[in-house]
C-alpha cells in the first residue's frame, strides 16, 4: 500500500527550528518528487516547495525560501522539512504529498504534523 | 508569487450543480495545462479530485469535473450530495517549478 507517514506533533519555542519527517512506502522513492504544504488554523492550503528524492534537487516558495530547508533520505525512503526561526504565524499543520505517483497532482498525501509556535 | 483567487463560498440543494472558479495569470493557470482540485473535509487531508484540468482519478464521482477557459479554472459538481460539502481548492503550477493554490471555496449543501 503507498502511503506516506508523518511524524509526530511538535510544540516549539518562537525562533527555534522543527524538523518534520515524511516516511515513504509502497512506490519508489526515488520515482517521485514529494511537495510539503502548509495549512494554518483555519485557513487555506499553501505551498511551501519540494525535494527530488533522487539528486536532492529542490524548490521553494518565495515566502519560504530564506527559512525552509526540504531534504530526501535515500536510505531510508524519508523526506524531511525543517523550517527555522520559528514564529506564532508558523503554528499549523504540515502535509507532505506525493506527486504523480498515480496521478499527475498531489495524489498521495501524509496525515498531516501539527507544529505550535 | 500571489494566490489564485477563489470564492470563499459557495453552495446549492442537493441534487443542484455548484461551479467554482480558480481565477489566475497566463503566468500559472492560463499558461498551463496543470490545474488540479483538492477536497478537504475538517480534521482530513486533502483528496485530488481533478488533474490536468479535466482528468479525474479512478474513484472520484463522475459528478465532478474540471475546465479551464483562458486564465480561469473552474470545478463543477453536479448532482450535489451531503458528502460533497468540504472545502475546495485549485492549484495550479507557475512555471520555474513554482506551484500556487487558490485561497480555497467552502462549499454548502443545503
Amino acid at each position: 500500500e503507498v502511503q506516506l507517514v508523518q511524524s509526530g506533533a511538535e510544540v516549539k519555542k518562537p525562533g527555534t527550528t522543527v524538523k518534520i519527517s515524511c516516511k515513504v512506502t509502497g512506490y519508489t522513492f526515488t520515482d517521485y518528487y514529494i511537495h510539503w504544504v502548509q495549512q494554518a488554523p483555519g485557513k487555506g492550503l499553501e505551498w511551501m516547495g519540494r525535494v527530488d528524492p533522487e539528486d536532492g534537487d529542490t524548490k521553494y516558495a518565495e515566502k519560504f525560501q530564506d527559512r525552509v530547508t526540504i531534504t530526501a533520505d535515500t536510505s531510508t525512503d524519508t523526506a524531511y522539512m525543517e523550517l527555522s526561526s520559528l514564529r506564532s504565524e508558523d503554528t499549523a499543520v504540515y502535509y507532505c504529498a506525493a506527486n504523480g505517483v498515480f496521478y499527475y497532482g498531489l495524489d498521495v498525501w501524509g496525515q498531516g504534523t501539527t507544529v505550535t509556535v | 508569487q500571489s494566490a489564485l483567487t477563489q470564492p470563499p463560498s459557495a453552495s446549492g440543494s442537493p441534487e443542484q450543480s455548484v461551479t467554482i472558479s480558480c481565477t489566475g495569470t497566463s503566468s500559472d493557470v492560463g499558461g498551463y495545462k496543470y490545474v488540479s482540485w483538492y477536497q478537504q473535509h475538517p480534521g482530513k487531508a486533502p483528496k485530488l479530485m481533478i488533474y490536468d484540468v479535466t482528468k479525474r482519478p479512478s474513484g472520484v464521482p463522475d459528478r465532478f469535473s474540471g475546465s479551464k477557459s483562458g486564465n480561469t479554472a473552474s470545478l463543477t459538481v453536479s448532482g450535489l450530495q451531503a458528502e460533497d460539502e468540504a472545502d475546495y481548492y485549485c492549484i495550479s503550477y507557475a512555471g520555474n517549478n513554482n506551484w500556487v493554490f487558490g485561497g480555497g471555496t467552502k462549499v454548502t449543501v443545503l
